[in-house]
């Protein structure tokens, strides 16, 4: 039963430093997608992928890359991090329509 | 550009009254939509969906409508429950077009009171 894991759970980096979300999915779900939430907006996507080996960018991909090696796995890095990044990030995982997320990254850049 | 919109940002009802959320779309490609369900400190959850060849779907205390012509569509929750505070999330997708990415509003909060 466990579905879309993400971790970690929360994170405090410095400005400039790199890190990766991790994400898996035991599903095995051909679509994947990294979304951010920021207070008082809904989600926006930042990158999704349509299968293993295949991603594209979302409407914020800026400061952000992903990869997609497995079916199971969409690990979101961020490398140079700034405070604009300071949000909590969803990952999710679908067949078609239905979205399964994960639990959440809560992530702070100061 | 936000294509979806949810202009109530919360709403409180009474314990056992309806609940309607509201939800406006802008672009006219959507075809399918959603609304997601979402506690403090956890992802958002599935709660109903419905397609645009329909006007109104029902699950148990949740209903959707959808008025295509007005690009509207609303959640009716009845009756209303403490656990159905939560903030709750419209979303669409282009379903014909295999575009399964969600498009979501910025979210209202429901507070059922006792």
């Amino acid at each position: 039963n466990a579905g879309v894991t993400q971790t970690p759970k929360f994170r405090i980096l410095k400005i400039g430093q790199s890190m990766t979300l991790q994400c898996t999915q035991d599903m095995n779900h051909n679509y994947m997608y990294w979304y951010r939430q920021d207070p008082g907006m809904g989600l926006k996507l930042i990158y999704y992928s349509v299968g293993a080996g295949i991603t594209d960018k979302g409407e914020v991909p800026n400061g952000y890359n992903v990869s997609r090696s497995t079916t199971e796995d969409f690990p979101l890095r961020l490398e140079l991090a700034a405070p604009s990044q300071t949000s909590v990030y969803f990952c999710a995982s679908s067949y078609t329509d239905e979205a399964f997320f994960g639990q959440g990254t809560r992530l702070t850049v100061v | 550009d936000q294509q979806v919109k949810q202009n109530s940002p919360s709403l409180s009802v009474q314990e056992g009254r309806i609940s309607i959320l509201n939800c406006d779309y802008t672009n006219s490609m959507f075809d399918y939509f959603l609304w997601y369900k979402k506690y403090p400190a956890e992802g958002p959850t599935f709660l109903i969906s419905i397609s645009s060849i329909k006007d109104k779907n029902e699950d148990g205390r949740f209903t959707v409508f959808l008025n295509k012509s007005a690009k509207h569509l609303s959640l009716h929750i009845v009756p209303s429950q403490p656990g159905d505070s939560a903030v709750y999330f419209c979303a669409a997708i282009r379903y014909r077009r295999n575009d399964y990415k969600l498009s979501f509003g910025a979210g209202t909060t429901v507070t059922v009171r006792a």
